[in-house]
């Protein structure tokens, strides 16, 4: 395992779709964040999971957005009726349980998310 | 108000020379803990190192080390010998046992070194 692998990398849509988005964490970790950087800006918090469970949800996660953890391995993140806003690159981080809060996160390369 | 804030959006540095990159913090929390990553190009958020609240001592990892002023709410990045491949993204971060698991991250600072 080498590390928090994002699929796909690149996305581009038209307004209105849906899409979605996978991610694997590395294999030992429980823990799985995703968050969504736009240009300019540092990555801003969505959602996080521990195992399969989805604890914290940020107010930037409209109903338009759902995140899934099915069996605590890899997480899913979809977004319905795309608007041009939701352009972004989506980050997904993973972290282990141990010694909070000075667990770092280890970020995937991401999926750059373009709505036209 | 912001959890971290980072005033430099842009700093320039000569090759072989330290530079450093600035963060202040907010919170209310006793334990807390303090990260900085490195963003290039092609979008990974790289782990830099890592400051605990309760660290009587700056933390180092090789050419990084984070100058940690508790009082003042600060925890700045020195890079010592700067080198090409240092230009990047840098976002300081912040972690509260207190308020959730999340990140907290800065606006970055895009650190360029010149030749």
């Amino acid at each position: 395992d080498t590390g928090v692998s994002q699929d796909p990398r690149h996305k581009i849509t038209k307004r209105g779709q849906n899409v979605t988005f996978r991610c694997d964490p590395i294999s030992e970790h429980n823990r799985l964040y995703w968050y969504r950087q736009t240009l300019g800006q540092g990555p801003e918090f969505l959602t996080y999971f521990q195992n399969e469970a989805q604890l914290e949800k940020s107010r930037l996660l409209s109903d338009r957005f759902s995140a899934e953890r099915p069996k605590g391995s890899f997480s899913t993140l979809e977004i319905q009726r795309t608007e041009q806003g939701d352009s972004a690159m989506y980050l997904c981080a993973s972290s282990s349980h141990a010694a909070f809060p000075n667990t770092e996160a280890f970020f995937g390369q991401g999926t750059r998310l373009t709505v036209v | 108000a912001q959890k971290i804030t980072q005033t430099q959006p842009g700093m320039f540095v000569q090759e072989k020379e330290a530079v450093t990159l600035d963060c202040t913090y907010d919170t209310s929390d006793q334990s807390y803990g303090l990260f900085w990553y490195k963003q290039p190009s092609s979008g990974e958020m790289i782990f830099l190192i890592y400051q605990g609240s309760y660290d009587e001592q700056n933390a180092t990892e090789g050419r990084y080390s984070l100058n940690f002023q508790k009082a003042r709410k600060s925890a700045n990045l020195v890079i010592s010998a700067s080198q090409l491949g240092d230009s990047a993204m840098y976002f300081c971060a912040m972690r509260e046992v207190d308020t959730g698991n999340q990140f907290y991250f800065g606006t970055g600072t895009s650190l360029t070194v010149i030749p």
